[in-house]
């Protein structure tokens, strides 16, 4: 089975910190992405990437750059965190278009 | 942008009970998919139909599709407690695309 593997489950940051999620798949999927979760708003997309140094903004990617460096990792950076960045992020894979995501367990992070 | 809507917003039902949920869309879509998220988790891949199916069966899940109404339904037949989570519907769009738009999913509670 195809692993999408975040990071870290839990995350506990300070106003204003850079910082890193990490997200690692190892089936050579072509394209992967970098949702938020809250509440009442669903899935919102932020970046994703369909090949090795690509990277498009999806519908919210203020406060937020990536980057991958390699196939098989694309890491979400928030470049100074606000408390308006505590969310859940979600990190996808797919193998093509239209054969459907493979996410990972998510990583909850909270901006105090 | 929020494409797709699934109704209920939540449902409780007892063990051995069917379950029906909708998801209505606003755009032509390529396929849509249907999701499960157990609590605090990522989310799991369940089903993928293509704009030009109209039905698709999966072990204990039936996913309807009907492209005139812009709509789509869930069913879990004979449903457990283990299928007690939020369940999602994502549209991909007719561009291609390789990103989806997720609804705000249903909460199902089974009772055992």
């Amino acid at each position: 089975d195809v692993k999408v593997t975040q990071s870290s489950r839990y995350l506990v940051k300070r106003t204003g910190e850079k910082v890193f999620l990490e997200c690692v798949q190892d089936m050579d999927h072509e394209n992967m992405f970098w949702y938020r979760q809250d509440p009442g708003l669903g899935l919102r997309l932020i970046y994703f990437s369909y090949d090795v140094k690509m990277k498009e903004k999806g519908d919210i990617p203020e406060g937020y750059s990536v980057s991958r460096e390699k196939k098989e990792r694309f890491s979400l950076i928030l470049e100074s965190a606000s408390t308006n960045q505590t969310s859940m992020y979600l990190c996808a894979s797919e193998q093509g278009a239209s054969y459907g995501y493979t996410f990972g367990s998510g990583t909850r992070l909270t901006v105090v | 942008s929020q494409q797709g809507e699934e109704d209920p917003q939540a449902l409780s039902i007892q063990e051995g009970e069917n379950a029906t949920m909708n998801c209505s869309y606003k755009t032509s879509i390529n396929n849509l998919q249907w999701y499960r998220q157990n609590s605090g988790r990522g989310l799991v891949h369940l089903i993928l139909i293509r704009s030009n199916e109209r039905e698709k069966h999966s072990g204990r899940l039936r996913v309807t599709l009907d492209t005139s109404k812009k709509s789509s339904s869930l069913l879990i037949t004979a449903s457990r407690a283990a299928d007690t989570a939020s369940y999602f519907c994502a549209t991909s769009g007719l561009s291609g695309t390789y990103k989806y738009i997720f609804g705000t999913g249903t909460r199902l509670k089974v009772l055992a």
